[in-house]
């Protein structure tokens, strides 16, 4: 258990529709990341942010965006979803930018 | 950005050493190299960090020439349970540019 919860574990919805995926770190970790993991794509960092301010983008799309809330967690929306968009969604966490990333267990987001 | 290059695949029988060699031939004077390791459905798990010379912990060792245009994690004595893939990162963490590409990795299978 790396200590980041990611909520939910399994989404099925809808091409059209719009989700949010809920990340909270491991406490006292003020960078959050976000990483989608599809089975042709490998993994892919989407977007990072560190004590509430985005540090750094990634190949996330503009149907997606996220932020991090003051007590940290962070959240990741993603709108007028894709069949492609179905995929594996993780979000880590590390104490400082230079630390490892600890990642969460995953959101599996299928879209029908 | 430095660009990394790992082989797609390995295999290996328990009780050996495995080394993994990453090529990153334009690395930056800031850039450290870390490297993960991920089982499938699963968030990668950070396996060690170095940026020159040799570092070692209790699961592996990461060697560094000075030139630094590549590294090599050791694993020594592996067994069934660290099949799995396997991802070198080279980038600078405290850069707002820093893309944590994780590229395709190196698939490690271990043989009984």
């Amino acid at each position: 258990d790396s200590g980041v919860t990611q909520t939910p574990k399994h989404l099925i919805t809808a091409t059209g529709q719009r989700v949010t995926l809920r990340c909270s770190p491991r406490s006292g970790d003020l960078s959050v990341y976000w990483y989608q993991q599809s089975l042709d794509q490998g993994l892919q960092f989407l977007i990072q942010y560190y004590n509430g301010e985005e540090r750094a983008k990634g190949n996330i799309l503009e149907r997606f965006s996220a932020q991090q809330f003051p007590d940290l967690h962070s959240e990741l929306n993603l709108s007028s979803l894709e069949l492609g968009d179905s995929a594996l969604y993780f979000c880590a966490s590390s104490a400082r930018l230079i630390d490892e990333q600890f990642f969460g267990p995953g959101t599996r987001l299928t879209v029908l | 950005l430095a660009k990394t290059t790992q082989p797609i695949s390995m295999d290996s029988y328990e009780g050996q050493e495995v080394n993994i060699t990453c090529s990153h031939n334009n690395i930056a004077t800031n850039d450290y190299i870390t490297w993960y390791q991920q089982f499938p459905s699963q968030g990668p798990r950070f396996i060690i960090q170095g940026y020159k010379t040799k570092v070692t912990n209790e699961v592996a060792s990461l060697f560094i020439p000075a030139d630094r245009k590549s590294s090599t994690l050791s694993l020594p004595r592996v067994s069934l349970s660290d099949t799995a893939v396997y991802y070198c990162l080279v980038g600078d963490p405290t850069s707002g540019t820093y893309k944590y590409i994780f590229g395709t990795g190196t698939r490690l299978k271990v043989l009984a």
